[in-house]
């Protein structure tokens, strides 16, 4: 059995500070995690994924997240906010060959 | 610039139409998924089919029939539909069914059922 919990329905940030969008997991087996962004009117866009590597992920337009399998989280960070980042953002596990879970989102609004 | 394309963008349709919905990707993958994207719910995965093989059908009502007819096409044939069937309809690919395998998704068709 897996799960996945976004734990902030909408973050809000300026221009130029950071954003944390923040995801706690359970798995059953050892997972594979990932973050998709989604602008509006289109799919689903893979910005990183972890696959039991290195625990700090980097991904797409300057985003990072840290697998801790102590906590459980696998947040999404980057340094500074850019207007072009406002979308909605989605925390994914999947262990084995098993079908992915996704969370129910979060939405970034970057204010200028 | 996506690999997965869907056509229509946009659908509005009566319940009693039939419709289709087309799906094709470019990047060599072998497995291929409907997702369905409702507001504030989860994403909702409907059919997955590997090497053309349905694999999974999530419970997913008879009014909604898809087809593979090779790893490139997939299609979501609708009849009958509920205004509740409205939501915006996602495919997807990837290189196979490992949980591992990142998806990649179109922009998917935007059904309206009136």
């Amino acid at each position: 059995a897996q799960s996945v919990t976004q734990l902030d329905s909408h973050v809000s940030v300026s221009e130029g500070t950071p954003v944390l969008l923040r995801c706690n997991y359970s798995s059953s087996y050892s997972p594979s995690l990932f973050w998709y962004v989604q602008h509006p009117n289109k799919g689903l866009q893979l910005l990183l994924k972890y696959t039991s590597a290195a625990t700090l992920v980097k991904g797409i337009n300057g985003f990072e997240a840290e697998f801790k399998k102590s906590e459980t989280s696998f947040h999404l960070t980057k340094p500074s906010a850019h207007m072009s980042d406002a979308a909605e953002y989605f925390c994914v596990v999947s262990g084995g060959y098993s079908t992915l879970t996704f969370g129910k989102g979060t939405m970034l609004l970057v204010s200028p | 610039e996506t690999g997965v394309t869907q056509t229509p963008r946009h659908l509005v349709m009566g319940m009693t139409n039939k419709k289709s919905l087309k799906c094709e990707q470019h990047l060599g993958h072998n497995a291929m998924y409907w997702y369905k994207q409702s507001a504030k719910k989860p994403l909702e995965l409907m059919f997955v089919y590997n090497f053309k093989e349905q694999t999974e059908n999530n419970s997913v009502p008879s009014r909604f029939s898809p087809e593979c007819p090779n790893s490139s096409h997939l299609f979501l044939h609708l009849h009958t539909l509920q205004p509740e069937d409205s939501a915006l309809y996602l495919c997807a690919s990837s290189q196979d069914v490992r949980g591992d395998s990142p998806l990649h998704f179109g922009n998917g068709t935007r059904l309206t059922v009136t």
